[in-house]
């Protein structure tokens, strides 16, 4: 069975920390991603990766940075966290070839609160 | 800019009845469009997709049109079931145009009434 595992289910952190937040995945998938969801805002790419030591910036990069060292694992971190930084992040994964089946594979989640 | 667009933020439909969730978007480009489902404090899973080379795909309860003309697609549901109470993301790729990164919209809320 498909498995994306979030190290971390809820977080609560201060403004200015550095956080990380963790994600698996058992498929040997190559592609992976960072979400965040927001109310009234969907979900918003943050990162992908479609290799590993690779990376892609999404549509709101700014703050973060991820790092891929192996296939199974991609990290999100924030360097220095801000209030505007608490939400729900989404880790996903896909094979590489995604684009003719579309799914992506999410893990549960990981709210992080910024105080 | 809100390539795509779900304008409703929540919809009740009472058990046993269709359920129509609808999506629209601006990037003429899209070519490929999907439709998760998300419970609360779970990730979303994939449900049905559909190409543009079509404007209908079925699977079981869940049918999903595609109007490109009009550039709006819509998930039916029949009949609905309480456990299809949940969020419903529609999403959109470029897949033809080597942009495979998925766009969601801002999700729909559906409450189906025993």
């Amino acid at each position: 069975d498909v498995k994306v595992t979030q190290s971390s289910r809820y977080l609560v952190k201060r403004t200015g920390e550095k956080v990380f937040l963790e994600c698996v995945q058992d498929m040997d998938h190559e592609n992976m991603f960072w979400y965040r969801q927001d109310p009234g805002l969907g979900l918003r790419l943050i990162y992908f990766s479609y290799d590993v030591k690779m990376k892609e910036k999404g549509d709101i990069p700014e703050g973060y940075s991820v790092s891929r060292e192996k296939k199974e694992r991609f990290s999100l971190i924030l360097e220095s966290a801000s209030t505007n930084q608490t939400s729900m992040y989404l880790c996903a994964s896909s094979l590489e070839d995604r684009a003719n089946t579309g799914e992506l594979f999410f893990g549960e989640g990981s709210r992080l609160t910024v105080l | 800019d809100q390539q795509v667009k779900q304008n409703s933020p929540s919809l009740s439909v009472q058990e046993g009845r269709i359920s129509i969730l609808n999506c629209d978007y601006t990037n003429s480009m899209f070519d490929y469009f999907l439709w998760y489902k998300k419970y609360p404090a779970e990730g979303p899973t994939f449900l049905i997709s559909i190409s543009s080379i079509k404007d209908k795909n079925e699977d079981g309860r869940f049918t999903v049109f595609l109007n490109k003309s009009a550039k709006h697609l819509s998930l039916h549901i029949v009949p609905s079931q309480p456990g299809d109470s949940a969020v419903y993301f529609c999403a959109a790729s470029a897949i033809g145009f080597g942009n495979e990164k998925l766009t969601f919209g801002t999700g729909t809320r559906l409450t189906i009434i025993p």
